[in-house]
């Protein structure tokens, strides 16, 4: 078991829905982190908050958009997405300080299909 | 803009035999971190190395970082069915307040008994 829970395991929507991702650690890091996981391709960083604050977009269409209510839980809200956006989307979590040696600690993720 | 390449992509041994899997950056890394992804999983941590030409080890497995911090491994002695899974190596670039993990492409290793 993770000590980061993400909910759905798996969601199935269509072009012009409207849905949400859910993110939550209690192990009381600072940072957290969305990367998404595509079939061939190495795990893509999306986006990066610390402590609430967003810290880095790497260039992610506003389709996906982040929110961090508080330092425990982080969402991603989907509209309109493309079926080339289906994908493992995983949320981590890391201890603040970057010389900890406990490295991220993934979730188990979402396993999303656009259709 | 930076990039961590990993290979081979795959890699097929027989149980018993040792495996390794390579790690290059393109540039200069803080520190550079392992994680293994079992099939239908996510990634756990394995270890981080944070010194120029550190060698650690976890019983089976040695890890190695890079006298200039470029590049690193991850050897496996005697590899055996429940290694199989697929190895990533990530870099951590420092800026501001936050660093972020770039993963090299991962290494699926699969172990035939």
């Amino acid at each position: 078991d993770t000590e980061v829970t993400q909910t759905p395991k798996h969601l199935v929507m269509g072009m012009t829905n409207k849905k949400s991702l859910k993110c939550e650690q209690h192990m009381g890091h600072r940072a957290m982190y969305w990367y998404k996981q595509s079939a061939k391709k190495p795990l893509e960083l999306m986006f990066v908050y610390n402590f609430k604050e967003q810290t880095e977009n790497n260039s992610v269409p506003s389709r996906f958009s982040p929110e961090c209510p508080n330092s425990s839980l982080l969402n991603l809200h989907l509209h309109a997405l493309q079926p080339e956006d289906s994908a493992l989307y995983l949320c981590a979590s890391s201890h603040p300080d970057t010389r900890s040696n406990y490295g991220y600690t993934f979730g188990s993720g979402t396993r999303l299909t656009v259709v | 803009g930076q990039q961590v390449m990993q290979i081979p992509q795959y890699q097929h041994v027989q149980e018993g035999e040792d495996f390794t899997t390579y790690c290059n950056s393109s540039t200069t890394l803080s520190n550079i971190q392992w994680y293994k992804q079992r099939p239908g999983g996510h990634p756990v941590f394995l270890i981080q190395l944070v010194k120029s030409g550190e060698v650690k080890k976890q019983k089976r497995l040695t890890f190695q970082f890079g006298e200039a911090k470029k590049n690193s491994s991850l050897h496996i002695t005697a590899t055996q069915t429940t290694d199989v899974g697929t190895y990533f190596c990530a870099g951590l670039l420092l800026g501001g307040n936050t660093g972020k993990l770039i993963f090299g492409q991962g290494t699926t290793l699969q172990v035939k008994p």
